[in-house]
């Protein structure tokens, strides 16, 4: 199964901070990554697709990047509402493996 | 309006048995490859278990194989998931999702399932 490796697990930030979240495939997963934002008690949501396609809806402030087997979430000025836990997800090859999550908290 | 609903959690003692539903509506159900993903309390999401696009194939877990099976009812646009054996480890919220060919869009509000005697 190929692992993901998120980093940081945790991150303490201010609103209007640039934040950048990493997410490490144990083997190369091409561009088959998804990015996902849950807040507590709801399920997640889909924010980007295919390493870099901003899903409609989602604020511009976030993109995606990387290919193969690193990659990063970046948010360009964290927002309020943004303070949420984020996790990456490879759909290469099954198990659908997630990485193990970054919670974002407000500094 | 797309939409999962989850049912058929709540609390049974180890080594007991559940049967999750997953009802789906306001898409052609039969045409999208599904997963069920879980979620311990304060722990990160897991995928457990999906039907690959065709729905000829399953997939497992290595924590969930040979305990639990996943089937669906296309005319009843319903995904099920048999959780048999079940473990203390088993005690999270399940979700539903509808999975595309980079990412799973749409998800359910999930039903607790509580291992416990």
């Amino acid at each position: 199964d190929i692992q993901l490796t998120q980093s940081p697990s945790f991150l303490s930030a201010s609103v209007g901070d640039r934040v950048t979240i990493t997410c490490r495939a144990s083997q190369g997963v091409t561009s088959y990554l998804a990015w996902y934002q849950q807040k507590a008690g709801k399920a997640p949501k889909l924010l980007i697709s295919a390493a870099s396609t901003l899903q409609s809806g989602v604020p511009s402030r976030f993109s995606g990047s990387g290919s193969g087997t690193e990659f990063t979430l970046t948010i360009s000025s964290l927002q309020p509402d943004d303070f949420a836990t984020y996790y990456c997800q490879q759909l290469k090859s099954y198990s659908l493996t997630f990485g193990g999550g970054t919670k974002v908290e407000i500094k | 309006e797309v939409q999962l609903v989850e049912s058929g959690g709540g609390l049974v003692q180890p080594g007991g048995s559940l049967r999750l539903s997953c009802a789906a509506s306001g898409f052609t159900f039969s045409n999208y490859a599904m997963s069920w993903v879980r979620q311990a309390p304060g722990k990160g999401l897991e995928w457990i278990s999906g039907f690959s696009g065709s729905g000829d194939n399953t997939f497992y877990a290595d924590s969930v194989k040979g305990r639990f099976t996943i089937s669906r009812d296309n005319s009843k646009n319903t995904l099920y998931l048999q959780m048999n054996n079940l473990r203390a480890e088993d005690t999270a919220m399940y979700y539903c999702a509808t999975k595309s060919r980079y990412y799973f869009d749409c998800w359910g509000q999930g039903t607790l399932v509580t291992v416990s005697s």
